[in-house]
C-alpha cells in the first residue's frame, strides 16, 4: 500500500524552465491538495481538488497550474520557474477534507 | 492576527520532561482541530485530533478552548524520540474545508 507518491523526489530547474510535479495516490481519496513548505513560512496551499475533474485556487496559486483529470493522480506544473518558486512541495488527499496523508515531498531549487 | 499562530521555539528539554505547547487560530467558525509531527526533511503526519472535552493518547494530551480559541499539546515524559517540530493545523471552515498549518515549533529532547 503505497499511500501518496510524489515524483520526482528532487529537482534543479533553470529559470524559465518548465516542470510538472506528480502526485499518485492509491487510497481512492477524493480530495487532494498541493502545498509548499518554506523555511519560516510554514506549509502554504497553492491548489486544491475535492474531486476528479475540479482544482481550485489556494493561499499562494499564482505561477502554479494544476489538473486532476484522473481521481488518483494530481499534477502540479510550473509553466516559468523563477528563483521564488524553490521550496519542498507536499501533496496530500484525504477522505473527508480533514484528516490529510501526505507524500514525501518534492524538493525543488531553481537557480 | 495569524490564522493559525504557535510558541516561537525551539524548545530544549532533557528527557523525561513534561513540555507544553500552544496554539490560538483566528477563525472563530473553525470545527475541527489537530497536530501533525514533522521530523527533519520528512512529511507531516497526523499526531493526534483535538476534541472539546480533550483526549488523551499514551504520553501525549492535547485540549481545545473554543472561547479562548486556544489549542495545547502536552507531552510527558519527553523521550529522545519525540525530538521533531509539532504543527497546530486547523481547518479553515469556509467553502470546502481545507487545512491551515501553524508554522510550527521545533523539539529538541537531550540525554
Amino acid at each position: 500500500n503505497a499511500g501518496v507518491t510524489q515524483t520526482p523526489k528532487f529537482r534543479v530547474l533553470k529559470t524559465g524552465q518548465s516542470m510538472t510535479l506528480l502526485c499518485a495516490q492509491d487510497m481512492n481519496h477524493e480530495y487532494m491538495y498541493w502545498y509548499r513548505q518554506d523555511p519560516g513560512m510554514g506549509l502554504r496551499l497553492i491548489h486544491y481538488s475535492v474531486g476528479e475533474g475540479t482544482t481550485a485556487k489556494g493561499e499562494v496559486p499564482d505561477g502554479y497550474n494544476v489538473s486532476r483529470l484522473k481521481k488518483q493522480n494530481f499534477l502540479l506544473g510550473l509553466e516559468s520557474a523563477a528563483p521564488s518558486q524553490t521550496s519542498v512541495y507536499f501533496c496530500a488527499s484525504s477522505v473527508t477534507g480533514l484528516g490529510y496523508t501526505f507524500g514525501s515531498g518534492t524538493r525543488l531549487t531553481v537557480v | 492576527r495569524k490564522e493559525v499562530e504557535q510558541d516561537p521555539g525551539p524548545f530544549n528539554v532533557p528527557e523525561g520532561a513534561t513540555v507544553a505547547f500552544n496554539c490560538t487560530y483566528s477563525n472563530s467558525a473553525s470545527q475541527s482541530f489537530f497536530w501533525y509531527r514533522q521530523d527533519c526533511r520528512k512529511e507531516p503526519k497526523l499526531l493526534m485530533s483535538v476534541y472539546s472535552s480533550g483526549n488523551e493518547d499514551g504520553r501525549f494530551t492535547a485540549q481545545l478552548n473554543r472561547a479562548s480559541q486556544y489549542i495545547s499539546l502536552l507531552i510527558r515524559d519527553s523521550k529522545l524520540s519525540d525530538s521533531a517540530t509539532y504543527l497546530c493545523v486547523v481547518n479553515k471552515a469556509s467553502g470546502y474545508s481545507t487545512l491551515t498549518f501553524g508554522k510550527g515549533t521545533m523539539l529538541l529532547v537531550s540525554p
